[in-house]
């Protein structure tokens, strides 16, 4: 089944305390990106990824960071979380960037950073 | 810098009802509008409009966009207790990368 992945789906941490957050896609997919929501602000782009080892910023990138090893893999790091990083991400992945509007979104990381 | 809002923000109707969804958009190389639907989970898509005046329809949902005056609305008819979502709307562009900016969202709720 097509699908992208995302671990773990809930998490509660501490400010400062490291994490990343995992994405997986099984679709051969070029192009990947991670959103964060907040409410009223919809979502909003923090890194992308068009392919192998490129990657490059979104709208608020502050405080993330991302890597591309391996086409399927999209890793979200959060070196030093605070609380204003408490939101809900999503991972998404499309074909390519030309097909962004197609993207397949994974269900969702809900963090709480006290 | 690019921008999409949305109105109204939030929503009650009752069932039965026919709502109307607006989204204004101001974007560089602008390509298409995208509505999605979100329930508690990931938005799922709904429509794509990249030309003007030419409806989409979908069941009960119809949408269309005005390039000239840079806006789409997104209608729902005969609105039954299902409908209850965020609908969020998002301009795709030709920008390098970064090529889709989303609206804050309206939050319907129908209720019975």
């Amino acid at each position: 089944e097509a699908q992208v992945t995302q671990n773990p789906r809930y998490l509660i941490t501490v400010t400062g305390k490291k994490l990343t957050v995992t994405c997986s896609q099984n679709m051969n997919h070029e192009y990947m990106s991670w959103y964060r929501q907040d409410p009223g602000l919809g979502l909003r782009q923090i890194y992308y990824s068009m392919n192998v080892e490129v990657t490059d910023k979104g709208d608020v990138p502050e405080g993330y960071k991302v890597s591309r090893k391996e086409k399927r893999n999209f890793p979200l790091i959060l070196e030093s979380p605070s609380p204003n990083q408490t939101s809900l991400y999503f991972c998404a992945s499309s074909l390519r960037v030309q097909a962004a509007y197609e993207q397949y979104f994974g269900p969702g990381t809900r963090l709480t950073v006290t | 810098e690019d921008k999409v809002v949305q109105s109204p923000l939030s929503l009650v109707v009752h069932e039965g009802d026919t709502v109307t969804l607006n989204c204004s958009y101001e974007v560089t190389n602008f390509r298409s509008l995208l509505w999605y639907k979100q329930e508690k989970k990931a938005p799922t898509f709904l429509f794509m409009l990249t030309s003007s005046g030419i409806e989409k329809k979908s069941g009960r949902l119809s949408s269309i966009l005005d390039k000239k005056e840079l806006f789409s609305i997104l209608n729902i008819t005969a609105t039954q207790t299902g409908d209850s979502a965020v609908y969020l709307c998002a301009a795709f562009n030709n920008n390098a990368g970064n090529m889709l900016t989303f609206g804050g969202g309206t939050r319907l709720m129908v209720k019975p």
